[in-house]
């Protein structure tokens, strides 16, 4: 079946502007996450939606960063005023809940932030 | 919450030997241990995965120990290929709460 889709797949901005990511997880997958993943670094946790429960937002940088799911569909991870250090792969990724915790990972969007 | 520290950060080998990856977690109640692999530019890739119950589990030439008391997990590669190069990424989970270790580097010298 179709796995996680991530769009756009590169994104240009300019220092000062809004960007908007988008994450569509793989069909039933109750668990997505969003990571950021700066040039030759690892993965650092973002934000977690699991159904309809409050997220944990433990992992944003700044209030700058945020993200929405409405149910169990499509995500978007939302970055106000875009700094050049924000410049980085936002990967996504999604799971089955109830302990099968692979997580299934997207494309990713590069963000460059001139 | 979770850490997860992971060494080394760099690993050179050559070919056909083998290579260990070693991680940590602070997280006695985590129960879950995936291995991800990441080739450049690619997304990480699910390689194996070993839950608490288990101390070992081998897929070929790839296999994964646990020590809960250490709260310590390894990756095993034997007979390294170039196509091995790669980024290998551990984690641990606590129900879908995952953290990720920083990265080893693995390059395979032919």
């Amino acid at each position: 079946g179709a796995g996680v889709s991530q769009s756009p797949s590169n994104k240009v901005t300019e220092k000062g502007k809004d960007v908007e990511l988008r994450c569509d997880p793989i069909s039933g997958h109750t668990a997505l996450y969003w990571y950021r993943q700066r040039l030759g670094q690892g993965l650092e946790f973002l934000i977690y939606f699991q159904g309809n429960s409050a997220p944990d937002k433990s992992g944003l940088p700044s209030d700058r960063f945020s993200a929405e799911r409405t149910g169990e569909s499509v995500s978007t991870l939302t970055i106000q005023r875009t700094q050049q250090e924000d410049s980085a792969v936002y990967l996504c990724a999604s799971s089955v809940d109830r302990g099968l915790v692979t997580q299934y990972f997207g494309p990713g969007t590069r963000l460059t932030v001139l | 919450g979770e850490n997860v520290e992971q060494h080394p950060s760099t690993l050179s080998v050559q070919e056909g030997d083998s290579a260990v990856i070693k991680c940590t977690y602070s997280d006695s109640a985590s129960n879950y241990f995936p291995w991800y692999k990441q080739e450049l530019g690619k997304r990480p890739q699910l390689i194996i995965d070993i839950r608490s119950n288990v101390g070992e589990k081998k897929d070929q030439r790839i296999a994964v120990t646990l020590n809960k008391t250490a709260k310590h997990f390894s990756l095993h590669i034997t007979e390294t290929q170039p196509e091995d190069s790669a980024v290998y990424f551990c984690a641990a989970s606590v129900m879908n709460d995952m953290r990720f270790g920083a990265g080893t580097r693995l390059t395979v010298k032919p």
